[in-house]
């Protein structure tokens, strides 16, 4: 009940076009959904998050959409570029009253952005 | 904000050493850290959880006697790995999250630490 399913793997996108990325999961204690960007040799950076009282949050170019009631969320990439290129791990915890809220992670998607 | 450092991003060490990997809130105060391991072209693996002043709680399966983790300030933690040996090769990564960040809920991840034991 713990996991997040990630899909896909791999995706290659034109460059200008839109990429998605799926996520689903089980434990619906879980509200707090954030994506993280990895390049290789680098630790992962905070893209943006949402929380499941909304539906879509848009940051610039990024755009998470959340279904609550399927338990699933996507992210999109509007107008990719090829330095999108890397691999995008989405996540969510549950709070937690002592301090250690965890992230549990999806098996990440290496996107190629290809000219 | 919420700016993590980790040092060193390299390490080559033999095996039967000890290797010590700090990891630096340079921005916040961070209340929790978080110490992962990932291997290539994997995810992250929770190793450990502490909050400072606090002992870490560790993930199953992982030895607290092997890795070490200190947490004494509200600013840094260590990772040591005692007695190294080549299957502890791997990249090593700590998170932290706290006051002064933009969201208080969110990890704010270092560079990694790439370890080779030889």
């Amino acid at each position: 009940q713990q996991q997040v399913k990630q899909s896909p793997q791999s995706l290659i996108v034109q460059k200008g076009g839109i990429s998605i990325i799926n996520c689903a999961y089980e434990n619906t204690a879980f509200d707090y959904f954030p994506w993280y960007q990895q390049f290789p040799g680098k630790g992962p950076a905070l893209l943006i998050a949402i929380r499941p009282d909304v539906s879509e949050k848009k940051e610039g170019r990024f755009t998470i959409s959340f279904n609550k009631s399927a338990k699933q969320f996507s992210l999109h990439i509007m107008d990719s570029q090829p330095g999108d290129s890397a691999t995008y791990f989405c996540a969510a915890s549950r709070r937690s009253n002592f301090g250690n809220e965890k992230l549990t992670f999806g098996t990440g998607t290496r996107l190629t952005i290809i000219p | 904000g919420a700016v993590v450092s980790q040092h060193p991003s390299w390490v080559i060490c033999k095996s039967g050493t000890s290797v010590k990997i700090e990891c630096r809130s340079l921005d916040f105060q961070a209340t929790t850290m978080f110490w992962y391991r990932q291997f290539p072209k994997q995810s992250l693996m929770l190793m450990a959880t502490s909050n400072e002043g606090s002992k870490a709680t560790y993930e199953q399966g992982v030895e607290k006697d092997k890795f070490l983790i200190n947490h004494a300030s509200l600013t840094l933690s260590t990772l040591t790995v005692t007695s190294a040996h080549p299957e502890d090769s791997s990249f090593y990564i700590c998170s932290a999250r706290g006051r002064g960040t933009p969201s208080l809920r969110a990890q704010y991840f270092g560079p990694g630490t790439r370890l080779l034991v030889l």
